[in-house]
């Protein structure tokens, strides 16, 4: 258990909607990071926010936001979906030892 | 900007056999970390071992260990007695010096052990 919790777990929505991703970091971790995986690619990296404010963005499309709460926690918004958007997303948290992943929310949009 | 690289798309090995996945970087810092994270089916990223920039001596977890080049920009990970549940993908990962900077990912190895 990596100690990081991300619901749901599973998602499966229409084009055109909009969900909402979770993620608590793990205990005394400030950062936190959303990655998003395809069907057999890499990790790409989407945003990261640390201690309340965005640090880093990377390959984020507009319609795709995300905060981070007063008690650490993480949303990521995903807007006007797409077919290509199904994909793994991962939240993980950082600390000195490395970061540490949730296990994922994979979405499917139909 | 920092790049990884994994050159081995697919690597097989026999179980009980010692196999080495490859990662070269590329960075114009002195501080930094580098990980390689383990994926199975289940998807799950899970952290194997993690090496600091200035540390000399290579990282070890039980029979993962690295052999950490620095001058040659070089992470490989052994793994030693391979064991059927080690099959997965492999990533190699590098991070700058702060641990608040983001997790830079190489495109990753599939292992395949055989019986």
């Amino acid at each position: 258990d990596s100690g990081v919790t991300q619901t749901p777990k599973h998602l499966i929505t229409a084009t055109g909607q909009r969900v909402t991703l979770r993620c608590s970091p793990r205990s005394g971790d400030l950062s936190v990071y959303w990655y998003q995986q395809s069907l057999d690619q890499g990790l790409q990296f989407l945003i990261q926010y640390y201690n309340g404010e965005e640090r880093a963005k990377g390959n984020i499309l507009e319609r795709f936001s995300a905060q981070q709460f007063p008690d650490l926690h993480s949303e990521l918004n995903l807007s006007s979906l797409e077919l290509g958007d199904s994909a793994l997303y991962f939240c993980a948290s950082s600390g000195q030892r490395g970061a540490f992943f949730g296990q994922g929310t994979r979405l499917t949009v139909v | 900007a920092q790049t990884v690289t994994q050159s081995q798309p697919e690597m097989s090995v026999q179980e009980a056999e010692t196999v080495t996945l490859s990662c070269t970087y590329d960075t114009s810092e002195s501080d930094y970390y580098l990980f390689w994270y383990k994926q199975p089916p289940s998807r799950q990223m899970i952290l194997v071992i993690r090496q600091e920039a200035y540390k000399q001596q290579n990282a070890t977890e039980n029979r993962f260990s690295v052999n950490f080049q620095k001058a040659a920009k070089s992470f490989s990970l052994k793994i030693s007695d391979s064991q059927l549940g080690d099959a997965a993908m492999y990533f190699c990962a590098y991070r700058s010096g702060p641990y608040t900077d983001k997790l830079i990912f190489g495109t990753g190895t599939r292992l395949q052990v055989f019986p």
